[in-house]
């Protein structure tokens, strides 16, 4: 499978501020979707990464709060606009390889205070 | 939208003790997948199941994928300490196309 790496690891972020997360991966893949985790909760799908075109984003999520790149096929940003406390999750990034299987990167833990 | 029920929340056992653990819906899932999560890292894949009635394993772990297509279980044999972690079922197809996660069983595992 495909490794998958996040920068930053970690970030504490004041609120009204921007945070980029970014994601990497080690080989090329069409499919790169944005989780967001809330404490002690489930994954919900934030949005998938489009190469060449804008984000596919679910009911919920706007881009002006959560604008992503797809440049090419190895790389994807997630950005999180004028945070505030309620942001405060981890952001994963995951890819699809083979026929519906998705592997995740080892996510962003984000605190806003 | 589509929900999946995983169920138990929560399991504590000791050392030893096999585990069972399942997800199930009111929709029918093309494609079952079964993570692991531990504290700080994010979801391990542990098992996928395309095929309605398909059982799987990958060492001490074993899943099946329903035969209405609607469930999944997960078992895990002779749990170690290192088993400790959140198990998430997560679904694909039906009317969303995306991959939809269930809220996870916590597992504890006592020496």
């Amino acid at each position: 499978s495909a490794v998958i790496s996040q920068k930053p690891s970690r970030d504490i972020c004041q609120r009204g501020t921007s945070l980029t997360i970014q994601c990497q991966v080690d080989s090329q893949v069409t499919m790169m979707f944005w989780y967001r985790q809330q404490p002690g909760q489930s994954l919900t799908l934030i949005a998938t990464a489009n190469q060449g075109s804008e984000a596919t984003y679910e009911s919920g999520f706007v881009i002006d709060k959560f604008p992503i790149s797809r440049p090419n096929l190895t790389f994807s940003t997630l950005t999180v606009s004028n945070m505030s406390p309620e942001d405060s999750s981890i952001y994963l990034c995951s890819v699809e390889q083979g026929t519906d299987t998705q592997y995740f990167g080892p996510g962003t833990r984000l605190t806003v205070l | 939208g589509q929900q999946l029920n995983q169920s138990p929340q929560s399991m504590f056992i000791q050392e030893g003790e096999d585990v069972s653990m399942n997800c199930t819906s009111s929709s029918i899932f093309n494609t079952w997948l079964w993570y692991k999560q531990e504290p700080g890292e994010g979801p391990v894949l542990l098992i996928a199941l395309y095929k309605a009635g398909e059982l799987t394993s990958n060492g001490r772990l074993t899943a099946q994928f329903g035969i209405t297509r609607k469930d999944s279980f997960l078992n895990i044999s002779a749990s170690i300490p290192s088993d400790v972690g959140i198990y998430f079922c997560a679904g694909y197809g039906g009317s969303q196309g995306n991959l939809i996660f269930g809220k996870g069983t916590k597992l504890s595992v006592k020496p």
